[in-house]
């Protein structure tokens, strides 16, 4: 079965540093993979995802991600962090043998990012 | 406006007494599911649906059931809730093609007493 794992359940960075949130898959085909985020109060949005195209994907509000399929890692990273960035981010894998993915989709434990003034 | 919603925002009850926790989306998704979320844990699946009359367990279905009458609404409902049943829950949906991102509703946070 596949897992993720996500390194650090907190995070925090000062205003305008690089942000780093580091998300290890377990699979042996490259599945799918997506990056969520969680604000106060709100259910879960997509921030960006990676189904087989460019390695590099970009995607909301700043963040991209890299797939590195030699790493198992797909490690969200946005240069200059923002207050508005505080929130819990989920990294989150599909199996591509799946019907199209969301049915087995296994989430991260998640990472509180806080930004510090 | 394409939404996931979910009723009610917060419920507390007490214990074995039956409750249902409503889910509509009006985006024509085929696909829709229950998550819980708990401190430590993630969102872990509860139940999930592929298309009307079509439903399957997740990863932790016990003392929950769910069903699919029409397209947009996918009910939870717990028969006999117990305290291990607190949690954040949340339904989600989407298209059923290869990488849709799901789209949330806003949670339902249950307290059970």
């Amino acid at each position: 079965a596949q897992s993720v794992t996500q390194l650090g359940s907190h995070v925090s960075v000062s205003e305008g540093a690089l942000v780093l949130l580091r998300c290890n898959y377990s699979s042996s085909v490259p599945p799918y993979l997506f990056w969520y985020v969680q604000y106060p109060n709100q259910g879960l949005q997509l921030l960006l995802k990676y189904t087989s195209a460019a390695t590099l994907v970009k995607g909301i509000n700043g963040f991209e991600a890299e797939f590195k399929k030699s790493e198992t890692s797909f490690h969200l990273t946005k240069p200059s962090a923002h207050m508005s960035d505080a929130a819990e981010y989920f990294c989150a894998v599909s199996d591509r043998a799946s019907n199209f993915g969301n049915e087995k989709l296994t989430f991260g434990t998640g990472t509180r990012l806080t930004i510090i003034p | 406006e394409a939404q996931v919603t979910q009723n009610p925002r917060y419920l507390i009850t007490v214990t074995g007494k039956k409750l249902t926790v409503t889910c509509s989306q009006n985006m024509n998704h085929e696909y829709m599911s229950w998550y819980r979320q708990d401190p430590g844990l993630g969102l872990r699946q509860i139940y999930y649906s592929m298309n009307v009359e079509v439903t399957d367990k997740g990863d932790v279905p016990e003392g929950y059931k769910v069903s699919r009458k029409e397209k947009r609404n996918f009910p939870l409902i717990l028969e006999s809730p117990s305290p291990n049943q607190t949690s954040l829950y949340f339904c989600a949906s989407s298209l059923p093609r290869t990488g849709s991102p799901l789209h949330f509703g806003n949670g339902t946070r249950l307290t059970v007493t």
